[in-house]
C-alpha cells in the first residue's frame, strides 16, 4: 500500500506528558499537511509543509505544538504538556506539487489525554 | 469558517442514486469545489473536484450550476459502503496547494 501512513494509530497519555506522532506521506508528494479533528466536527487545519519548509501555521497550533519535516519526507507532530483538550484525531495529508489541491489523508492518530 | 452549506443528513436506498447538494453562493472565480468523504474512524477520502464544468470519475459525478453558486455530488448506485460524512469544500487549488476548511458535512446513510 503506497498511501499515507501514520503511527501510532492510537495513543493514550496522562495530562502533562509529551507525545509525538509520525506521518509518512505518499513518496512523490512534496506537500504535507496536519489537521486535527474533534468529535462531531470536521477536520481543522494545523500546519503545512512544502518539502522541509513549514510555510503555514494555524492559530490553533499553540506553543505546545511543534511540527517538523527534517528531510522533506516523513513528518512529526509533537505535543508538549498535553491537556485534556488536546484529545482528538490528528490527521496527516499529502499532495503532489503539480496537482490542483486534492489531498490524500492518512488514517489518523487518535489521542486520548486522561 | 466554511464557505459552504450542506444538509446535516440524508438517506438513500441501496442501489439508488444519491444526490448530495451544496450551496456556495460566495464562491470566487478561481475557487474550486472539492468533495471529500469520511467513513467512520477513517481519514477523509478525496472524491472529486471541479471549477466550472461538470466532472465525472470512477467514484462520482459533480454537477456545478452555471452561476457556480451551488453543486451536487452524485453517487450513481449507492452501496452500504458509501455510508459516510460527505464534505463540500471551496478553496483555491490552482497553485497545487490549499488548506482545506471543512464544515460539518452531510451524513449520508445508505440503507438496504
Amino acid at each position: 500500500d503506497t498511501g499515507v501512513s501514520q503511527d501510532p494509530r492510537h495513543k493514550i497519555t496522562k495530562r502533562g506528558q509529551n507525545v509525538t506522532f509520525r506521518c509518512d506521506p505518499i513518496s512523490e508528494h512534496n506537500r504535507l499537511y496536519w489537521y486535527r479533528q474533534t468529535l462531531g466536527q470536521g477536520p481543522e487545519f494545523l500546519t503545512y509543509f512544502q518539502n522541509e519548509a513549514q510555510l503555514e501555521k494555524s492559530r490553533l497550533l499553540s506553543d505546545r505544538f511543534s511540527a517538523e519535516r527534517p528531510k522533506g519526507s516523513f513528518s512529526t507532530l509533537e505535543i508538549q504538556r498535553t491537556e485534556q483538550g488536546d484529545s482528538a484525531m490528528y490527521l496527516c495529508a499529502s499532495s503532489p506539487e503539480e496537482g490542483t489541491g486534492e489531498q490524500y489523508f492518512g488514517p489518523g492518530t487518535r489521542l486520548t489525554v486522561t | 469558517d466554511a464557505k459552504t452549506t450542506q444538509p446535516p443528513s440524508m438517506d438513500c436506498a441501496e442501489g439508488r442514486a444519491a444526490n448530495l447538494p451544496c450551496n456556495h453562493s460566495t464562491i470566487s472565480g478561481n475557487e474550486y469545489v472539492y468533495w471529500y468523504r469520511q467513513i467512520h474512524s477513517q481519514g477523509p477520502q478525496y472524491i472529486i473536484h471541479g471549477l466550472k464544468n461538470n466532472e465525472t470519475n470512477e467514484m462520482a459525478s459533480l454537477i456545478i450550476t452555471e452561476d457556480r453558486k451551488s453543486s451536487t455530488l452524485i453517487l450513481p448506485h449507492a452501496t452500504l459502503r458509501d455510508t459516510a460524512v460527505y464534505y463540500c469544500i471551496v478553496e483555491y487549488g490552482n497553485s497545487g496547494y490549499s488548506t482545506l476548511t471543512f464544515g460539518k458535512g452531510t451524513m449520508l446513510l445508505v440503507s438496504p
